[in-house]
């Protein structure tokens, strides 16, 4: 059964600490997202990558960054957590043509206090 | 500016009958749209793709229509089952990425 696995289901973390969501995925999926699902929001998009060490802007990308060192993982990173970044974090994966969907992570509920 | 519209308010329908939801987009012109489930505290799960050229789509119990003139997306399950309760997402592709809608919750009372 192919995959995207989130690293944590539940995290918490202070305010000001540099945390790190990982996401990895098994498919050879060219494609690799993160969004933040916030109620009446949406999904909204902070990053994507096509590509190995390539990486662009979605929606919403202030106050974090990523990293897409190997095909298989695309990590995000909050540089120095704040609480209104409390919030579900999904990742998501596709082909290059996207025209098989996307298949999403179980999601990572991280908590800044 | 860009818009994707759900029905906030949750569809609570009888089993057996059918479910429509609704997906409405202004300031997009979208190759192809997605229609997504989501679970409590799962992520998101896709169900159907319909292209632009596509007026409609089938899988199963599901039906999705596409009409671009409207800028509409009509979802069906027929035959409901309380199985079917969830949140269900629209998603428009944007530039090669996906932006959804916020989803309409589903409740299909036995």
């Amino acid at each position: 059964d192919v995959k995207v696995t989130q690293s944590s289901r539940y995290l918490v973390k202070r305010t000001g600490e540099k945390v790190f969501l990982e996401c990895v995925q098994d498919m050879d999926h060219e494609n690799m997202f993160w969004y933040r699902q916030d109620p009446g929001l949406g999904l909204r998009l902070i990053y994507f990558s096509y590509d190995v060490k390539m990486k662009e802007k979605g929606d919403i990308p202030e106050g974090y960054s990523v990293s897409r060192e190997k095909k298989e993982r695309f990590s995000l990173i909050l540089e120095s957590a704040s609480t209104n970044q409390t919030s579900m974090y999904l990742c998501a994966s596709s082909q290059y043509s996207g025209d098989d969907g996307y298949t999403f992570g179980s999601g990572t509920r991280l908590t800044v206090v | 500016s860009q818009k994707i519209e759900q029905n906030s308010e949750a569809l609570n329908i009888q089993e057996g009958k059918t479910a429509t939801l609704t997906c409405n987009y202004t300031n997009y012109s979208p190759a192809y749209l997605q229609w997504y489930r989501q679970d409590p505290g799962r992520g998101p799960v896709f169900l159907l793709l319909i292209r632009e050229n596509e007026k409609e789509k089938r899988k199963e119990r599901l039906k999705v229509t596409f009409d671009t003139t409207l800028k509409q997306s009509l979802f069906h399950i027929t035959a409901s089952q309380p199985a079917d309760s969830a949140t269900y997402l629209c998603a428009l592709d944007s530039s090669y990425k996906l932006i959804f809608g916020s989803g309409t919750r589903l409740l299909v009372r036995p």
